[in-house]
């Protein structure tokens, strides 16, 4: 199976930061990798699809990057309403895979 | 608007089987891959499986694969999720999901438990 190491797992950060953070894929996966946003009590929101496209409705302070097996999301100028929990997930090759998770939250 | 909606959750014994459902709505179903995602209580997101358009074709997390069954009725644009030999380590949340997890249900509990 294809590894996602998701780091960091906890994020403190202030409103208006720039954050990072990235999933390192343990094969390759092209671009087959997308971005969830959960919020406590609600289900995954898709954020980033194909590794850097935003998907429908997501603010554009999210963007995604790829630097060979290392993939990243940032969020620029951090607002409250992005504490959250966020996922990656490859779906190149089955099974697929989702990272541990990255709790961002007010430091 | 796309709309997931699962049920058949609840309480059920060590040992029992369930079969969740998942209607779906403002897509049309048998155009779209769709499978299943777990998250158990405070824990991170399992990818369960997924199952293509004429369920020809299906693909499972190895560690489930004995025990779930994935499949769908078009004609009722419903997609299911067969538990069978259910353990402590099944309760979850269980999420229907579309197209690589584009879009997400809201979840159904699921709690094993005696």
């Amino acid at each position: 199976d294809i590894q996602m190491t998701q780091s960091p797992s906890s994020l403190p950060a202030s409103l208006g930061d720039r954050v990072t953070i990235t999933c390192r894929a343990s094969q390759d996966i092209g671009n087959y990798l997308r971005w969830f946003q959960q919020k406590p009590g609600k289900s995954p929101r898709l954020m980033i699809y194909g590794a850097t496209n935003l998907a429908a409705g997501v603010p554009s302070r999210f963007s995604g990057s790829r630097s060979g097996s290392d993939y990243s999301l940032t969020i620029n100028s951090l607002e409250s309403e992005d504490m959250a929990i966020y996922y990656c997930l490859q779906h190149n090759e089955y099974p697929y895979t989702f990272g541990a998770g990255t709790k961002l939250e007010l430091k | 608007e796309v709309k997931l909606v699962e049920s058949g959750g609840g309480l059920v014994q060590p040992g029992r089987s369930l079969k969740l459902s998942c209607a779906a709505s403002g897509f049309s179903f048998n155009d779209y891959w769709m499978g299943w995602v777990r998250q158990a209580p405070g824990k991170g997101l399992e990818w369960i499986g997924e199952i293509n358009q004429d369920s020809s074709t299906i693909n499972y997390t190895p560690s489930l694969k004995d025990k779930f069954t994935i499949s769908r009725d078009n004609a009722q644009n419903t997609l299911y999720l067969q538990m069978s030999k259910l353990g402590s380590e099944d309760t979850a949340i269980y999420y229907c999901a579309m197209g690589a997890a584009g879009y997400w249900g809201q979840g159904v509990m699921v709690t094993v438990s005696s």
